[in-house]
């Protein structure tokens, strides 16, 4: 079975400045999927990035990026110019790539921005 | 903006009540997902209707019964429920791809309080 780790319950960063989450998966599979979806206060789950296994290229998404190292199964996620709107939690999500639509889900990060 | 909605958003009901959980998608996806997330928990998946059949059913106690009446539409029916039961319930919706299945997207939750 598959399992993902978020080894930080709690990060805080300055407004404007860069912070990384962490994430580490376990799996004996070749194709899967890997997403980073945040959780404001809100409680809307929403879709921050996306990276599939087979993709050497880490994926971005305007301040958002990864850093995919497959090998280690490391699948972390930075956050450039941290902005108010960003406070939330984090939660890291493996799928497999054929046949199981099952989203696991690390037990998140809660990210503080401080003003 | 969200295109899966769901409602209602908050649901008080007592151990006796039937009530119904509603979801909406509006981005033409053929699967479609119940979860259950407790506070300061990750989201657990319970079901999982693929073109409109159940494709997953993760040993989810029969006081929850799931329907899909067409392929926008997906609803989670309650009966005697449990105190424990009260979580946030999220649908989630995705496009299945050549025997793949793409990324799920979240609507909002609705927040459900058992007395």
């Amino acid at each position: 079975a598959q399992t993902v780790t978020q080894s930080q319950p709690e990060m805080s960063v300055q407004e404007a400045e860069t912070v990384t989450l962490s994430c580490t998966y376990d799996t004996s599979e070749s194709d899967y999927y890997l997403f980073w979806y945040k959780q404001p206060p809100s409680r809307q789950m929403i879709l921050v990035i996306r990276q599939e296994a087979y993709k050497q290229q880490n994926a971005t998404e305007n301040r958002f990026s990864v850093n995919f190292q497959k090998a280690a199964k490391s699948f972390s996620l930075k956050i450039s110019d941290s902005q108010l709107g960003d406070a939330a939690m984090y939660f890291c999500a493996y799928r497999s790539g054929f046949g199981n639509e099952k989203l696991t889900f690390g037990t998140g990060t809660r990210l503080t921005i401080i003003p | 903006d969200t295109e899966v909605t769901q409602t209602p958003k908050h649901l008080v009901m007592g151990m006796t009540n039937k009530k119904s959980l509603k979801c909406e998608q509006h981005m033409g996806h053929r699967a479609m997902y119940w979860y259950k997330q407790k506070a300061k928990k990750p989201p657990e998946l319970m079901f999982v209707y693929s073109y409109e059949k159940l494709s997953i059913n993760e040993s989810v106690p029969s006081r929850f019964s799931p329907e899909c009446p067409n392929s926008s539409l997906l609803n989670l029916h309650l009966h005697a429920l449990q105190p424990e039961d009260s979580a946030l319930y999220l649908c989630a919706s995705s496009q299945p791809l050549a025997g793949r299945t793409d990324t799920q997207y979240f609507g909002p939750g609705t927040r459900l309080t058992v007395l």
